[in-house]
């Protein structure tokens, strides 16, 4: 099956300081990828639609200079959070649409200090 | 609105034991649906899914699911559970067009105790 890659798997970083993870499809162009974000023992809420060559489309209540998308690939995704802060703390996961489903990737534990 | 609900929170079976876990959403248009499973710290694996034809649909690890427009329900079965599939199992629904975003319920944690 598909595969969609997400780097990185965790990432601690410091107070105040940004953030990249990234989203690939590996095998398969994806013209939109989604981003969520998932409380421990909670569901995936998404946080954004990324569209190639075009704005992302924020959820109500994401903060849009915060949580910084790009998709300037049909294959790469990538999700920047700037001035990270503690409470941004969370698993991060990322989905590709395929032809008939979508495909995740393994997620990223961001950890603020 | 548009909504999934999964019911049970927590579930434990004995393996070996037949598990059901329910799903229920609220969709204006024709659904698609979906069961997926994350294991801790893991991305989401694909179970199964249903778009349209017969209403029990098979997945990958001995689970099935049985679409009832009715009740509006999606509830994922498996005759006999293994040790191997305690996890947190989401149900999702979504558009006709994949570039439309997935609804997840809150999820339902599956013990299993040998």
């Amino acid at each position: 099956g598909a595969v969609v890659s997400q780097h990185p798997s965790w990432v601690i970083c410091k107070s105040g300081t940004s953030v990249k993870i990234e989203c690939r499809s590996l095998d398969f162009q994806a013209t939109t990828m989604f981003w969520y974000r998932q409380f421990p023992k909670q569901s995936l809420m998404l946080m954004a639609t990324s569209n190639e060559g075009s704005k992302a489309t924020y959820e109500q209540g994401v903060e849009k200079d915060k949580f910084l998308i790009n998709h300037a690939s049909l294959t790469l995704s990538t999700l920047t959070v700037t001035s990270a802060h503690p409470e941004d703390s969370s698993f991060y996961i990322c989905s590709a649409s395929g032809t008939t489903e979508a495909f995740f990737g393994q997620g990223t534990r961001l950890t603020v200090v | 609105a548009q909504s999934v609900t999964q019911p049970d929170i927590h579930i434990t079976v004995s393996e070996g034991a037949s598990l059901e876990l329910r799903c229920n959403y609220s969709y204006g248009a024709t659904p698609y649906l979906f069961w997926y499973v994350q294991s801790p710290g893991q991305g989401l694996q694909l179970l199964l899914k249903y778009f349209s034809g017969d209403t029990l649909v098979q997945g990958i690890k001995g689970f099935e699911a049985e679409f009832k427009r009715s009740q509006s329900s999606f509830n994922l079965r498996k005759p006999s559970v293994h040790w191997s599939d305690a996890a947190e199992y989401f149900c999702a629904v979504g558009a006709v067009s994949t570039d439309d975003k997935l609804i997840f319920g809150t999820g339902t944690r599956l013990q299993v105790f040998p």
